[in-house]
């Protein structure tokens, strides 16, 4: 598999529960980020985990970041209908800034 | 806020023809990129650009692609004879610097149609 893989593709709850979406990766990085995507749109970017750090929190965001397993983990706590989207990682390494992104994971958040 | 803007939000091209991709990258940022989406798929790297110059791009970016920075605000895409395959959503990012891994904000988009 590639760079940034995503679990579950496909992911639907109720309002109010919590949305956890996996990250894996192949290679090393020096940061990972996470987008969100409605649907045909532009990528919004949601956060950014350092490699050095483990767990970061955001609002309703909270990411962690395991290197020695290389996966990455975005948690929205009490969702909303208006967090249905797409979900990205993506991994940055080398001094390009190039970043990695994976399949990501559809979130469908019913009222 | 600032943000990244792209020209023109659609565009629809027959097969062979050249075309322009523009960005309006955040100002005071240094570090400039294209991805694209195919439908349904996910985003791709395609170059990556800085003082001027490409410093990483990918086998996507082959001679029909090239990019410029015609001046300080605006950096473009340009596919000089488009195909089929290039039909996806081509997306223009900038971040300020690299060190440490530096937020890439992403412009809303252009929807490119080959015919």
């Amino acid at each position: 598999s590639q760079q940034g893989e995503e679990d579950p593709q496909a992911l639907s709850i109720q309002e109010g529960e919590n949305a956890t979406m996996n990250c894996s990766y192949k290679t090393s990085i020096n940061n990972l980020q996470w987008y969100r995507q409605n649907s045909g749109r532009g990528l919004v970017h949601l956060i950014l985990i350092r490699s050095n750090e483990r767990e970061k929190h955001s609002g309703r965001l909270r990411v962690t970041l395991d290197t020695s397993k290389k996966s990455s983990s975005l948690l929205i706590t009490a969702s909303r209908a208006a967090d249905t989207a797409s979900y990205f990682c993506a991994g940055g390494s080398g001094n390009t800034g190039k970043l990695i992104f994976g399949q990501g994971t559809t979130l469908q958040v019913k009222p | 806020e600032p943000e990244v803007t792209q020209t023109p939000s659609h565009q629809v091209t027959q097969m062979g023809q050249e075309v322009i991709l523009r960005c309006v990258p955040i100002s005071n940022h240094l570090y400039f990129y294209w991805y694209r989406q195919i439908l349904g798929q996910k985003v791709e790297f395609l170059v990556s650009f800085y003082n001027n110059e490409i410093s990483e791009k990918s086998e996507i970016f082959d001679d029909q692609f090239s990019v410029e920075r015609p001046d300080g605000s605006n950096f473009t895409l340009k596919i000089r004879s488009t195909k089929l395959e290039d039909s996806a959503m081509y997306f223009c990012a900038s971040s300020f610097r690299l060190a440490g891994g530096e937020t890439q904000y992403f412009g809303p988009g252009t929807r490119l149609l080959v015919l």
